[in-house]
């Protein structure tokens, strides 16, 4: 089983929707990221977690909003979806205490809004 | 400003050529550390290699090697005798001291038989 998990991998929604995608992760880490690739501009990160108690804003967070119900769970929420936020997303996560060490990601959660 | 750039979209070789993906990273923090990502047709996130901005040793890994040069702010990526396997896009990655990890905007490589 993979350590990092995204739910939905696929999901087709229409503009205005509301959307939900989830993370979970065995890996005991307690810091976690969301990140978003489009073609042509990598990975930006939309959100990120240290703890619990600690959610920030990344570089594209306009539109979204995340939530960290547990150490082992960060989702992201879509509250009114619209077509430019059609893209591949990454949940991941790292180690505490440290900035060393590189990023475990999910299998990425592929959305189409339309 | 703290950015990573790729400044080739796409490459394209015939197997066994040897090829180079550049990597050029801007930052203020004295202290970081470059990443390679690897991302295969299946989409996942493969990590191949770490290094922190005090340790400007090249190191090599089968097939694969790494240039960090501090002078010019370039942590390039070598691939030797390359094989269709090797197909994928490959991300650079910065991370600073606030612990965000900024990627590069991918090459694209394509490996033909």
């Amino acid at each position: 089983d993979a350590d990092v998990t995204q739910t939905p991998r696929n999901r087709i929604t229409k503009t205005g929707k509301r959307i939900m995608l989830e993370c979970s992760q065995t890996k005991g880490h307690d810091r976690m990221y969301w990140y978003r690739q489009d073609p042509g501009l990598g990975l930006r990160l939309i959100y990120y977690s240290f703890d619990v108690k600690d959610i920030n804003k990344g570089e594209i967070s306009d539109g979204y909003s995340v939530s960290r119900q547990a150490q082992a769970k960060f989702s992201l929420s879509l509250e009114s979806a619209i077509p430019n936020q059609t893209a591949l997303y990454f949940c991941a996560t790292s180690g505490a205490h440290t900035n060393t060490g590189e990023l475990f990601f999910g299998e990425g959660s592929r959305l189409t809004v339309l | 400003a703290q950015k990573v750039t790729q400044a080739q979209t796409e490459i394209s070789v015939v197997e066994k050529e040897d090829v180079t993906l550049d990597c050029v990273y801007e930052t203020r923090d004295t202290t970081y550390y470059l990443f390679w990502y690897k991302q295969p047709p299946s989409g996942e996130l493969v990590f191949l290699i770490r290094r922190n901005s005090f340790d400007e040793q090249n190191e090599i890994s089968g097939r694969y090697s790494w240039n960090f040069q501090k002078s010019t702010s370039s942590f390039n990526f070598t691939i030797t005798a390359s094989q269709v396997v090797d197909s994928a896009v490959y991300f650079c990655a910065l991370r600073i001291n606030s612990g965000k990890l900024i990627f590069g905007q991918g090459t694209e490589l394509s490996v033909k038989p």
